[in-house]
């Protein structure tokens, strides 16, 4: 069965430090897609990244990257220099059905000035 | 990227009665999905939506409780029938890449549903 799992409730960082939210994966399908969202308190969810199965380089965008390391099953998202605003709920999901999304349980972020 | 809407944005309801959600894309789509996410957890897809069929349930969503109109590509309305306290949440509407984008996933804004 497809399971997406982050393992961390909460993570604290210092404005203007890089953080890194874990997200593992569990998946028979050889095609995939790796997806982080943004939740702030408002309840949108805002597309962060893309990673897809048979991407060779890690997918970037500003300041998130994600760590993707197949042989694992990870796709960590490393946000650089955060930044007050970044403060949120963060979801790693995964696509294997076309517009079907499997969410993990989320990271709440906060950043501390 | 596709720009969707939903209405209403919050609402606060009696058990008991229902609510429908609307959800609007502005271009076609052959399919949109509705999620559900419940306080404090992450998101649980409730069903598919198909233009021109009947829409497709996850397990543990059932279409008496959970029925879903789509009436075009555009177009589609989620109600949640017979509210309980249990069905407060925030619905959110949601649409796959275009031709433009197949590497990304959009949501709609979500409807903020709470029942006394």
């Amino acid at each position: 069965a497809q399971k997406i799992t982050q393992t961390q409730p909460g993570m604290f960082v210092q404005e203007k430090e890089a953080v890194t939210l874990d997200c593992t994966y569990d998946t028979s399908d050889p095609s995939y897609g790796l997806f982080w969202y943004k939740q702030p308190s408002s309840g949108e969810m805002i597309f962060l990244i893309y990673q897809g199965s048979y991407d060779q380089q890690n997918a970037t965008e500003g300041r998130y990257s994600l760590n993707f390391q197949k042989a694992r099953k990870s796709a960590n998202l490393v946000i650089s220099a955060s930044q007050l605003g970044d403060s949120a709920m963060y979801f790693c999901a995964m696509r294997e059905v076309w517009g079907k999304l499997i969410f993990g349980q989320g990271t709440e972020l906060s950043v501390k000035p | 990227s596709a720009v969707i809407s939903q209405k209403p944005s919050r609402d606060i309801c009696q058990r008991g009665t229902s609510l429908t959600i609307q959800c609007q894309v502005d271009s076609q789509v052959t399919m949109m999905f509705w999620y559900r996410q419940q306080p404090g957890q992450s998101l649980t897809l409730i069903a598919t939506a198909n233009q021109g069929s009947e829409a497709t349930y996850e397990s543990g969503f059932v279409i008496d409780k959970f029925p879903i109109s789509r009436p075009n590509l555009t177009f589609s309305t989620l109600t949640v029938s017979n509210m309980s306290p249990e069905d407060s949440s925030i619905y959110l509407c949601s649409v796959p890449p275009g031709t433009s984008g197949y590497n990304e996933q959009f949501f709609g804004p979500g409807t903020r549903l709470t029942v006394l």
